[in-house]
């Protein structure tokens, strides 16, 4: 299986950048495309999808959100952070069966 | 507008059965593959089973291979979680969720508790 770990928490100051990182096990990029997924999942709610394909931005979601990273390597920037933005990111990759997910970053406010 | 209901959960004793339901709309259901996906009481994300579009590719997560059932109408655009063999680590709340438009999970419904307890 592809393990993918992610930091438990992360606290960042209001109006900065933060960026949230995931590590995979093994490749999850193939020739064309990077399989590495960001969700965020605020208490109470069901997780939403920000990126996919390691880069590309969700129907709907604020420009201040980004990816990037190929191979084993992914980031999310939130850039500025905004209070609305507290909550758990998780990382997927469906480069191959089963699907996982990383363990989930908890974004604070500093 | 995508939305994902889910429906049947419970609370259920080890051992027994318990059938979820999710019922899609706002998209063409039977043209997209689904998913279920779990989360346990502050845990994370737990992918469960997929099935794609005409019930012609079915996988299932170690954790739950020989107990759980994905299935779908697609006439009724519904999916389905036959759970079988009910184990406490199964308690979690589950997810149906969608690939419209990615390879991601892209929709999801509001979640179904799931309960396992004598």
């Amino acid at each position: 299986d592809i393990v993918l770990t992610q930091s438990p928490a992360l606290a960042v100051s209001l109006g900065q950048r933060a960026t949230i990182s995931c590590r995979a096990s093994q490749s999850v990029s193939t020739s064309s495309y990077n399989l590495m997924h960001w969700y965020q999942q605020k208490p109470g709610e069901q997780p939403k999808l920000l990126i996919y394909d390691a880069s590309n931005l969700a129907s709907g979601i604020p420009v201040r959100f980004s990816g990037s990273g190929s191979g084993t390597d992914f980031t999310l920037t939130i850039n500025p952070v905004q209070a609305d933005d507290i909550a758990t990111y998780y990382c997927q990759q469906s480069r191959e069966l089963p699907l996982t997910f990383g363990s989930g970053t908890k974004l604070e406010i500093k | 507008e995508v939305q994902l209901v889910e429906s049947g959960g419970g609370l259920v004793q080890p051992g027994r059965s318990l059938k979820l339901s999710c019922l899609a709309s706002g998209f063409t259901f039977s043209n997209y593959g689904m998913n279920w996906i779990r989360q346990a009481p502050g845990k994370g994300l737990e992918w469960v089973a997929s099935i794609s579009s005409s019930s012609s590719y079915i996988y299932y997560a170690d954790t739950v291979k020989g107990r759980f059932t994905i299935s779908r109408d697609n006439a009724k655009n519904t999916l389905y979680l036959q759970m079988t063999s009910l184990r406490s680590e199964d308690t979690a709340l589950y997810y149906c969720a969608s690939l419209i438009t990615t390879v991601a999970f892209d929709y999801w419904g509001q979640g179904v508790m799931v309960t396992v307890s004598s």
